[in-house]
């Protein structure tokens, strides 16, 4: 079964620690997505890439980096931690667009920030 | 701008019913279209794709009404197992990630 794993389900981070959230996929998509979830706000876009060292900001990529060295791992980096970050963080993986297969999400990690 | 609109319900039917959500978009542009389905605390799954001649999946069917800008989920016979949110994912366009709506809550009751 295709997957995209993220590397932790919950996430406990002190204020102004410096946070790496992992992402794998192993469908050899092209494409891989940053979100946040948050109650009454939805799902808002981090980052994207669409290519290995490839990058786009999103819709609130502030207090976010993106890495994506290799083509099955796109990592999501807070670098200074806050509260306001204290969110679901899913990411997902897809084909070239184009090709209207949509996107398939990891299980996701909720991350809480002290 | 809101550039996906989902009214978040909650919907509340009996097992058995009908039941439509509608979603709008605000970008006439936007080349594909998606439902998915969330449980709580999962991450959300793919229903189905929306295609331009509308398109059903057993007890589902979608909707795509672009003159006005919306696309549609039709459940029949709701389940209890089908109380879920479901969410609308609009493109729009090449180069863009999808847009989400907020979702739509389903409680299908016995």
């Amino acid at each position: 079964d295709v997957k995209v794993t993220q590397s932790s389900r919950y996430l406990v981070k002190r204020t102004g620690e410096k946070v790496f959230l992992e992402c794998v996929q192993d469908m050899d998509h092209e494409n891989m997505f940053w979100y946040r979830q948050d109650p009454g706000l939805g799902l808002r876009l981090i980052y994207f890439s669409y290519d290995v060292k490839m990058k786009e900001k999103g819709d609130i990529p502030e207090g976010y980096s993106v890495s994506r060295e290799k083509k099955e791992r796109f990592s999501l980096i807070l670098e200074s931690a806050s509260t306001n970050q204290t969110s679901m963080y899913l990411c997902a993986s897809s084909l070239p667009q184009g090709q209207g297969l949509g996107y398939t999400f990891g299980s996701g990690t909720r991350l809480t920030v002290v | 701008r809101k550039e996906v609109e989902q009214d978040p319900g909650p919907f509340n039917v009996p097992e058995g019913a009908t039941v439509a959500f509608n979603c709008t978009y605000s970008n006439s542009a936007s080349q594909s279209f998606f439902w998915y389905r969330q449980d709580c605390r999962k991450e959300p799954k793919l229903l189905m794709s929306v295609y331009s001649s509308g398109n059903e999946d057993g007890r589902f069917t979608a909707q795509l009404n672009r003159a006005s800008q919306y696309i549609s989920l039709l459940i029949r016979d709701s389940k209890l197992s089908d109380s879920a949110t479901y969410l609308c994912a609009v493109n729009p366009g090449l180069g863009y990630a999808l847009n989400f709506g907020k979702g739509t809550s389903l409680l299908v009751t016995p």
